[in-house]
């Protein structure tokens, strides 16, 4: 079955610092990478999605994710943070029509 | 655009009661997800419904969970009887048959199990 494994459960930074989340994911075929966002209060939702074509995929709110097949990564980046971005980030992949989640990481962004 | 929705958004129960979750899709959504969250932990999927067909049940406790989807449209998920480790946010999400991995989540239903 297909999984992803994120390394970092818990990120503390100051604003304007730059982020970067790992995310690995087990080869299964065709790979199709996601990174869903909740914010504090909110509902889980969709930051950016890869299915093929160009590795580095932009989302919204200014973030950014590198697909690297030779890694078997799916890294999320964002050059300066500010405090709106504290929330919880998930990896996922989808395979055989279900999206598997990854077990979060907790990003706390310090004014 | 109508949201995903969920009631009720707390419920807080003793072992060996049940308990129903409701999910209301987006409108036009023919797939419908059940996922469990249990606290540090990312969500899983219980069950997948497309329209009111059951696409994969596979992670979910049959002993004491079912869920149905009446119509295509609402769905119930029940836990009878209830356990501790039960204790969990319940999440619906729903997606167009077109884009099954691009899923549009609710709120979510906490569960507390004591």
């Amino acid at each position: 079955a297909q999984s992803v494994s994120q390394h970092n459960h818990h990120v503390i930074l100051s604003e304007a610092a730059s982020l970067e989340l790992g995310c690995n994911y087990s080869y299964g075929g065709t790979v199709n990478l996601f990174w869903y966002v909740q914010y504090p209060g909110q509902h889980l939702q969709l930051l950016l999605k890869y299915f093929s074509g160009d590795p580095l995929v932009k989302g919204i709110k200014g973030f950014e994710a590198e697909f690297i097949k030779s890694k078997f990564s799916f890294n999320l980046r964002k050059p300066s943070v500010q405090w709106s971005d504290t929330a919880e980030y998930f990896c996922a992949t989808g395979g055989y029509q279900k999206v598997t989640f990854g077990i979060g990481t907790k990003l706390q962004v310090i004014p | 655009e109508a949201g995903v929705a969920q009631s009720p958004r707390y419920k807080i129960i003793e072992k060996r009661q049940s308990v129903a979750f409701w999910c209301n899709p987006i409108s036009g959504h023919a797939t419908l997800y059940w996922y469990q969250q249990i606290l540090g932990q990312g969500p899983k999927l219980l069950i997948q419904f497309q329209n009111n067909g059951v696409v994969d049940d596979s992670q979910l406790p049959k002993d004491r969970f079912s869920a149905e989807r009446l119509k295509g449209v609402d769905s119930t998920l029940k836990i009878q009887p209830a356990k501790l480790e039960d204790s969990a946010v319940y999440l619906c999400a729903s997606s167009l048959l077109t884009s099954i991995y691009e899923q549009f989540f609710g709120p979510g239903t906490r569960l507390t199990v004591l």
